[in-house]
């Protein structure tokens, strides 16, 4: 069975700053792994993914997450934090075969210091 | 571009009401599922489907839940009698076979 675990349900940066947002993993077979960003009441959006290609992945927004698989990480980050950042960020990891559900992390809410 | 959509977007029901979520998904994807976030907590897979079966259901979709494909375009979730602890936002995802999965914006079910 797969699992992720983010640290730090809250993360607060000043505009500007570097955005780092941590994800760990477990999982029995290769990984795919995936962030999505939940805006307030709204749906998640893919930001990026993992499949097993590179492992610099490069996503919308400025977004980037780098698998490190002896680390069993996928960390998100940003150079530079903007206001409109803001929401709650989804780890979530699945089995790269077949169509396998998705399982998620517990979330972070991410909050932009003006 | 192409997104998943689901209606309504908010429901209100009675306990022990039958509701059912209507999504329809991105229409050359061939794969689809129900999650759930209930208030404060993580997204929880509920059911996928494929090829007008069900391919994997977590505990959670237990007799009272049900799904269907009734056409080419409509993906529902059938609650049969609502509890309380029903209470969630219920996401539609839909994907064509790379793992990835897309969403839709959810259905706020509130139980009364």
């Amino acid at each position: 069975a797969q699992s992720v675990t983010q640290l730090g349900s809250h993360v607060s940066v000043s505009e500007g700053a570097l955005v780092l947002l941590r994800c760990n993993y477990s999982s029995s077979v290769p990984p795919y792994l995936f962030w999505y960003v939940q805006y307030p009441n709204q749906g998640l959006q893919l930001l990026l993914k993992y499949t097993s290609a590179a492992t610099l992945v490069k996503g919308i927004n400025g977004f980037e997450a780098e698998f490190k698989k002896s680390e069993t990480s996928f960390h998100l980050t940003k150079p530079s934090a903007h206001m409109s950042d803001a929401a709650e960020y989804f780890c979530a990891v699945s089995v790269n075969f077949g169509n396998e559900k998705l399982t998620f992390g517990t979330g972070t809410r991410l909050t932009i210091i003006p | 571009e192409p997104e998943v959509t689901q209606t309504p977007s908010h429901q209100v029901t009675q306990m022990g009401q039958e509701v059912i979520l209507r999504c329809v998904p991105i229409s050359n994807h061939l794969y689809f599922y129900w999650y759930r976030q209930i208030l404060g907590q993580k997204v929880e897979f509920l059911v996928s489907f494929y090829n007008n079966e069900i391919s994997e259901k977590s505990e959670i979709f237990d007799d009272q839940f049900s799904v269907e494909r009734p056409d080419g375009s409509n993906f529902t979730l059938k609650i049969r009698s609502t509890k309380l602890e029903d209470s969630a936002m219920y996401f539609c995802a839909s994907g064509q076979g790379d793992q990835t999965q897309y969403f839709g914006p959810g259905t706020r079910l509130l139980v009364l």
